[in-house]
């Protein structure tokens, strides 16, 4: 039972470099979100999809990109990564709109970026 | 500024005793509210929640409290265990009040220790 999936788990990347998160769910789910986490801070809302095609923002999207090509995948890249972009990275989905009576969120395992 | 608000940054409480997570909110359109915890290296899990037609939820060892006039709520764990060490995180959402996402607000997090 794989659930959500993110890779990679880590990486650093210099200043100026890009890359992309992959998130990956297998429950079939039509909302996916990208989440944020800082030391002393709640999980903040980067962007999110309400179903295949479609991308929206957050709560903090500046600086990065997303694409929800295929229901099951949601990337989420930087372009020119900057040190204020050191963070636990968390990708979600929920098979109802977040917050609401179906929609649990179910996260991935989180990818710990640095940005030197 | 945060409109969920955990403002006690940990707890220590020993085992078989009663665990008191507190957390206040600002936002008078919040009408479901819902807690997750998170173990190290792992993505937040959902826990428990409640709507604000009610005041009061349990699930096993669980009971969340909403005080809607105080804009308050609290998550009761009896009897706490050591393995429920870990970072409570509280969030909310306005779903019934028109927002599009039903976006989920998090408050900072409590990390819990039992101790034997």
């Amino acid at each position: 039972n794989a659930g959500v999936t993110q890779t990679p788990k880590f990486r650093v990347l210099k200043t100026g470099q890009s890359m992309t998160l992959l998130c990956a769910q297998d429950m079939n789910h039509e909302y996916m979100y990208w989440y944020r986490q800082d030391p002393g801070m709640g999980l903040r809302l980067i962007h999110y999809s309400v179903g295949e095609g479609t991308t929206a923002k957050g709560e903090v999207p500046d600086g990065y990109n997303v694409s929800r090509l295929k229901k099951q995948n949601f990337l989420l890249g930087l372009e020119s990564a900057a040190p204020s972009q050191t963070s636990v990275y968390f990708c979600a989905s929920s098979f109802g709109l977040a917050g609401g009576l179906t929609g649990e969120l179910f996260f991935g395992e989180g990818s710990r970026l640095t940005v030197l | 500024d945060q409109q969920v608000k955990q403002n006690s940054p940990s707890l220590s409480v020993q085992e078989g005793r009663i665990s008191i997570l507190n957390c206040d909110y600002t936002n008078s359109m919040f009408d479901y509210f819902l807690w997750y915890k998170k173990y190290p290296a792992e993505g937040p899990t959902f826990l428990i929640s409640i709507s604000s037609i009610k005041d009061k939820n349990e699930d096993g060892r669980f009971t969340v409290f909403l005080n809607k006039s105080a804009k308050h709520l609290s998550l009761h764990i009896v009897p706490s265990q050591p393995g429920d060490s870990a970072v409570y995180f509280c969030a909310a959402s306005a779903l019934q009040r028109g927002s599009t996402l039903g976006r989920l607000y998090f408050g900072r997090g409590t990390q819990l220790t039992v101790w034997p």
